[in-house]
């Protein structure tokens, strides 16, 4: 256990569906990310929240919205999405957001499935 | 998009060998340069995370070096276990983390 919760763990929605993801950390860290692992590729940046603010949004398309409503919750909601969207989306928290220098803690991962 | 590279892509290595592997970075920009192990159905874990040119760190069996200039980082790992089959994954950190593909490593008993 990293200290950081996701869920759900799987994932199956319909192109048409809308599903949030949810992520929890407890470890008093400051900021909160958002990753993507398709097939074959590294990890991609999606996301970065610092104090509940957003500071970067890595280009990644308007079917996915983010929400960080304190510093131990962050909210990844999915709409309409396509079945390329299909991956690994993992959340991470940190100390602080940058430059880092500090160890992420990441959670476990929800394996979304788009049909 | 920062071009961060690890090689090789996978290895296997008979329980007891030593192995090492390479990740190479920008060498611009540099604030720090972070290892994660990740196994499998588990979360990455943090290794290392480095900072100064020529720096070296160690954890246990494993171990990394870390050269800013030419924009390169060995992680080694000394008398491979079973447990250490995962892969490991480099990130080059200039205010954000930049990941590497990863070496999946497989030790066989």
């Amino acid at each position: 256990e990293t200290g950081v919760t996701q869920t759900p763990r799987h994932l199956v929605m319909g192109m048409t569906n809308k599903k949030s993801l949810k992520c929890e950390q407890h470890l008093g860290h400051n900021a909160m990310y958002w990753y993507k692992q398709s097939a074959k590729k590294p990890l991609e940046l999606m996301f970065v929240y610092s104090l509940e603010e957003r500071v970067e949004n890595n280009s990644v398309p308007s079917r996915f919205s983010p929400e960080c409503p304190n510093s131990s919750h962050l909210f990844l909601h999915l709409h309409t999405l396509q079945p390329e969207d299909s991956a690994l989306y993992l959340c991470a928290s940190s100390q602080d957001p940058g430059p880092a220098r500090a160890e992420a803690f990441f959670g476990q991962g929800t394996r979304l499935t788009v049909v | 998009i920062l071009n961060v590279e690890q090689s090789p892509q996978s290895l296997h290595v008979q329980e007891g060998d030593s192995t090492n592997f390479t990740c190479s970075f920008p060498s611009s920009n540099f604030y720090a340069l972070h290892w994660y192990r990740w196994e499998t159905a588990k979360s990455p874990e943090a290794l290392f995370v480095m900072t100064l040119n020529g720096d070296e760190k160690k954890k246990g069996r494993i171990s990394a070096t870390l050269n800013t200039k030419e924009g390169y980082s060995y992680l080694y790992i000394k008398g491979s276990q079973p447990e250490d089959s995962a892969t490991y994954l480099c990130a080059f950190d200039d205010y954000k983390l930049s990941f590497g593909a990863g070496t999946t490593v497989t030790v066989r008993a």
